[in-house]
């Protein structure tokens, strides 16, 4: 089946640091990607869109300047938190659809960011 | 705007009994999806269901969607210790984008 690779696992950074993740579709091709942020215990928050070649889409109370995303090919998208702060500490995952339109997720594997 | 809610919030079970969570759409959805997130572990798929009252089973597992499509449950048969984790459901409402339920975290007592 499809997967999707995301790294760092795990990252600890601080406070005013820029932290970068990234997203890559290996066996696919994936044009676009969201990007989700889980606290413990909790469901599944989705932040963006990831579009290839275009600007993310936001959801609503997303700071897009705050949360930067780059789709820049076909199987890489990169999420850089900018300024991080220790309220930024969660659990960030990529996911993309399979292959069209209300296909199942395949997700990265998850990168928990702890902002000292 | 959209929301799936998703009950109970969590469920301890002794190992052999069964267990189940509902998920519930404020619009009608094009399909609903089924993932189980095992503790420090990320969502993993478990199925997707598209039609209008379509059950699906799958070993002890059994899935349903409603027949106005707003709602679907997952029913665990005989639980086991493997089962252990958060189950959620997410919607779909025709275009990318998927909305997850709040979960469903199960608790296995052996």
């Amino acid at each position: 089946g499809a997967v999707v690779s995301q790294h760092p696992s795990w990252v600890i950074c601080k406070s005013g640091t820029s932290v970068k993740i990234e997203c890559r579709s290996l066996d696919f091709q994936a044009t676009t990607m969201f990007w989700y942020r889980q606290f413990p215990k909790q469901s599944l928050m989705l932040m963006a869109t990831s579009n290839e070649g275009s600007k993310a889409t936001y959801e609503q109370g997303v700071e897009k300047d705050k949360f930067l995303i780059n789709h820049a090919s076909l199987t890489l998208s990169t999420l850089t938190v900018t300024s991080a702060h220790p309220e930024d500490s969660s659990f960030y995952i990529c996911s993309a659809p399979g292959y069209s339109t209300n296909e199942k997720l395949f997700f990265g594997s998850g990168t928990q960011l702890s902002v000292l | 705007g959209q929301q799936v809610m998703q009950i109970p919030q969590y469920q301890h079970v002794q190992e052999g009994e069964d267990f189940t969570t509902y998920c519930n759409s404020s619009t009608t959805l094009s399909n609903i999806q089924w993932y189980k997130q095992r503790p420090g572990g990320h969502p993993v798929f478990l199925i997707q269901l598209v039609k209008s009252g379509e059950v699906k089973k799958q070993k002890r597992l059994t899935f349903q969607f409603g027949e106005a499509k707003k709602n679907s449950s997952l029913h665990i048969t005989a639980t086991q210790t493997t089962d252990v984790g958060t189950y959620f459901c997410a919607g779909n409402t025709g275009g990318f984008k998927t909305i997850f339920g709040a979960g469903t975290r199960l608790f296995v007592k052996a």
